[in-house]
C-alpha cells in the first residue's frame, strides 16, 4: 500500500500549456518535498513545505502543501521542454521518521 | 565537497552470486538511506541510518539485503544470491537532519547517482 499517491502518472503536454501534479495520503506529514528526476540522475530538490495551507512559489512552479497536511499540488504555468522530467513527492511523518516517496508523476513537454 | 557518491555505477551479474555497493556521502551528513527504483516509478525505502545506527530496514526487504554503517561514513550494500527481481537502479542519498523541519533545516536529501545492477 502507497502511503503517498501522485496523480497523474503519466502527463504529456505541448509548451506553453500549463499543469497541475497531485500528491495525495491518508496520513499527516510534518513536510513534504518535491523532486525532480532526469533520466540517470538522482532526484533534486525543488521545495519543501512545512505549514499546512503554505504556498511556495520558485519562478513559474508553485506548491501548495494542503491544511490538514495530507496533500500537496505542484502547478507548473507556460511548462517549456526544460521542464521534462519525473516529479516525485516525498513526506516526513514524524521529526525523526524516515523519508518516503511517491510512485511519481512523469511529465513530457513536447516543443 | 563533491557531493554523494556511489560505486559501482553498473553491475551486472548472475543470478546467485552476491554483490556488493558503496556509498560515499557528503561528510558532515548524519543521515543517509537506501533506495531501490525501477525505470519510471517513485524510488522505494529500503533503510536508513543515523549515524551509524541503522534506524528502520523495510519490511519489503528479504534477509538476503543487508546493510552497514560502521563508523557513521561510509556505508554498503550487500545483496546475497540475487535474483532477477533484485535488478534496478540502488539510489544513496544523505542528509543533515536534527529535530524537527523548519526552513533552515528541511532535511533535503542528496542523491548520488545511482548503482545500477542487472542480473542475468
Amino acid at each position: 500500500t502507497q502511503l503517498l499517491e501522485q496523480s497523474p502518472q503519466f502527463l504529456s503536454i505541448q509548451e506553453g500549456e500549463n499543469l497541475t501534479v497531485y500528491c495525495n495520503s491518508s496520513s499527516v506529514f510534518s513536510s513534504l518535498q518535491w523532486y525532480r528526476q532526469e533520466p540517470g540522475e538522482g532526484p533534486v530538490l525543488l521545495v519543501t513545505v512545512v505549514t499546512g495551507g503554505e504556498v511556495k512559489k520558485l519562478k513559474r512552479l508553485t506548491f501548495q502543501f494542503g491544511d490538514a497536511r495530507k496533500d500537496s499540488s505542484l502547478h507548473i504555468t507556460a511548462a517549456q521542454p526544460g521542464d521534462t522530467g519525473l516529479y516525485l513527492c516525498a513526506g516526513v511523518k514524524t521529526s525523526y521518521d524516515k523519508v518516503i516517496f511517491g510512485p511519481g508523476t512523469s511529465l513530457s513537454v513536447i516543443p | 565537497d563533491t557531493g554523494v557518491s556511489q560505486n559501482p555505477r553498473h553491475k551486472i551479474t548472475k543470478r546467485g552470486q552476491n554483490v556488493t555497493f558503496r556509498c560515499d556521502p557528503i561528510s558532515e551528513h548524519n543521515r543517509l538511506y537506501w533506495y531501490r527504483q525501477t525505470l519510471g516509478q517513485g524510488p522505494e525505502f529500503l533503510t536508513y541510518f543515523q549515524n551509524e545506527a541503522q534506524l528502520e530496514k523495510s519490511r519489503l526487504l528479504s534477509d538476503r539485503f543487508s546493510a552497514e554503517r560502521p563508523k557513521g561514513s561510509f556505508s554498503t550494500l550487500e545483496i546475497q544470491r540475487t535474483e532477477q527481481g533484485d535488478s534496478a537502479m540502488y539510489l544513496c542519498a544523505s542528509s543533515r537532519r536534527s529535530g524537527a523541519p523548519t526552513v533552515a533545516n528541511t532535511g533535503e536529501l542528496f542523491f548520488g547517482e545511482g548503482s545500477r545492477l542487472t542480473v542475468l
